[in-house]
């Protein structure tokens, strides 16, 4: 069966602090990978998603950055951390070729003082 | 812009009773539906997808889908108290992406 791991799971930062969160998928191979965000009161807002190693498409200009490195890992980064990157980030993959479902991580939340 | 609007509740049912979630979407070239239940703090959980038109049973949970009206529907019977969640339409893109509604908040009364 699939696993979807991320990490870390809470993290408190300070504005203008670095930032990387790691997501990883076992049990597949060749997935779609997503970030997402959701802040307080917000619904699901799509940042990044992957089709392969290096390839990384933006739904939305911001100061975060996203990379895959290998197949299975997704990587969420920031060198300078907003006020406004607080909320609960999620990773979640799907089957290359499949019908869309998508299944999510755990979630990491991120606040930023 | 492609949207996808829930009513955001809250939405309160007795337990036992059917709870009945509406999600209609802007994009008529959809081809994909889904639902997701998230519990507070907690990710989402896929729980129903739908592609064709009419209705789709998994357990004590129905989907239905009418294109026509760009509507698509959770029902929920014997509601429970551990069903109090909120609940996510999400919407198939023309890129392989989800497009997902702001959830509707469910509480089942004991």
């Amino acid at each position: 069966s699939q696993t979807i791991h991320q990490w870390p799971a809470t993290l408190v930062q300070p504005v203008g602090s670095p930032l990387s969160l790691e997501c990883t998928v076992e049990g597949t191979s060749n997935p779609n990978l997503y970030w997402y965000r959701q802040a307080a009161g917000r619904g699901l807002q799509l940042l990044f998603y992957s089709v392969g190693i290096g390839q990384i498409s933006s739904e939305v200009p911001q100061n975060l950055s996203a990379s895959r490195p290998q197949d299975r890992q997704f990587i969420l980064s920031s060198k300078k951390l907003l006020l406004s990157d607080s909320g609960f980030y999620l990773c979640a993959w799907s089957r290359r070729q499949g019908g869309g479902e998508q299944y999510f991580g755990p979630g990491t939340r991120l606040t930023v003082t | 812009q492609k949207e996808v609007e829930q009513n955001s509740g809250p939405l309160s049912v007795p337990e036992g009773a059917i709870a009945s979630l509406n999600c209609t979407y802007s994009d008529r070239g959809s081809q994909s539906f889904f639902w997701y239940r998230q519990y507070s703090g907690k990710s989402p959980e896929l729980i129903m997808f739908i592609y064709s038109n009419g209705d789709k049973e998994d357990g004590r949970f129905t989907a239905q889908l009418n294109k026509a009206s760009q509507y698509v529907s959770l029902l929920i019977r014997d509601s429970q108290p551990s069903d109090s969640a909120t609940y996510l339409c999400a919407v198939g893109g023309s890129q392989g992406n989800l497009i997902f509604g702001k959830g509707t908040k469910l509480s089942v009364k004991p």
